[in-house]
């Protein structure tokens, strides 16, 4: 079945050492996003990527980079990761035009130590 | 600047019985989207049901169907026949057409008790 896969589903890291999240999909969708979502809150953009282009959410900590090297993968790299950035991270794709939703992956838990 | 809204953080409903999430938005736009999404405990979230802004007509799916409201700006789900797997947080969001964005609101969760 076509989806999105990120992995791992839980990464604990220690504080200040980087950290890197990836998604794959097999859907074929130009737009791929990265989302943070803490405990019982919305999940909040943090950038996109329509095919290669690159667009930041405004709010998004320099902390937070990403890559996308082809259409099928995406990553999320964490430069410095501090206590704060202890959240469930989401990936999830969408074709740009079509008024379908996004297709969510299962998220990555990620502790911070 | 678009805006959702979900009033209720906590809802709760008795298994085969009716339960209905409000969700409110604000914006300038004529054409855009809105979903419901529902994301069970640790768990992958995933699309429950869409409107487009310019269907009248309410979507359905199955025990799930909306009541849109285009001038009052207004979302809100119905489920029907609530199961014990309707359990989970349920996000509102929207989507401008023709933009990337997805804004959800800050969501609701829904107990189901037997």
């Amino acid at each position: 079945d076509a989806m999105v896969i990120q992995n791992p589903r839980y990464q604990v890291t220690q504080f200040g050492k980087p950290v890197t999240l990836s998604c794959s999909q097999t859907l074929n969708h130009n737009v791929m996003y990265w989302y943070q979502q803490k405990s019982s809150q919305a999940p909040k953009l943090l950038f996109h990527y329509y095919d290669k282009d690159f667009n930041n959410e405004a709010d998004t900590p320099d902390n937070f980079q990403s890559r996308r090297p082809n259409t099928s993968f995406c990553f999320l790299d964490i430069r410095s990761p501090g206590l704060g950035d202890a959240a469930m991270y989401l990936c999830a794709t969408s074709t740009r035009g079509a008024m379908r939703g996004y297709t969510f992956g299962s998220g990555t838990r990620l502790t911070v130590v | 600047a678009q805006t959702v809204t979900q009033s209720q953080p906590e809802m709760s409903v008795q298994e085969a019985e009716t339960v209905t999430l409000s969700c409110t938005y604000d914006t300038s736009e004529s054409d855009y989207y809105l979903f419901w999404y529902k994301q069970p405990p640790s768990r992958q979230m995933i699309l429950v049901i869409r409107q487009e802004a310019y269907k009248q007509q309410n979507a359905t799916e199955n025990r799930f169907s909306v009541n849109f409201q285009k001038a009052a700006k207004s979302f809100s789900l119905k489920i029907s026949d609530s199961q014990l797997g309707d359990a989970a947080m349920y996000f509102c969001a929207y989507r401008r057409r023709n933009t990337d964005k997805l804004i959800f609101g800050t969501g609701t969760r829904l107990q189901v008790f037997p």
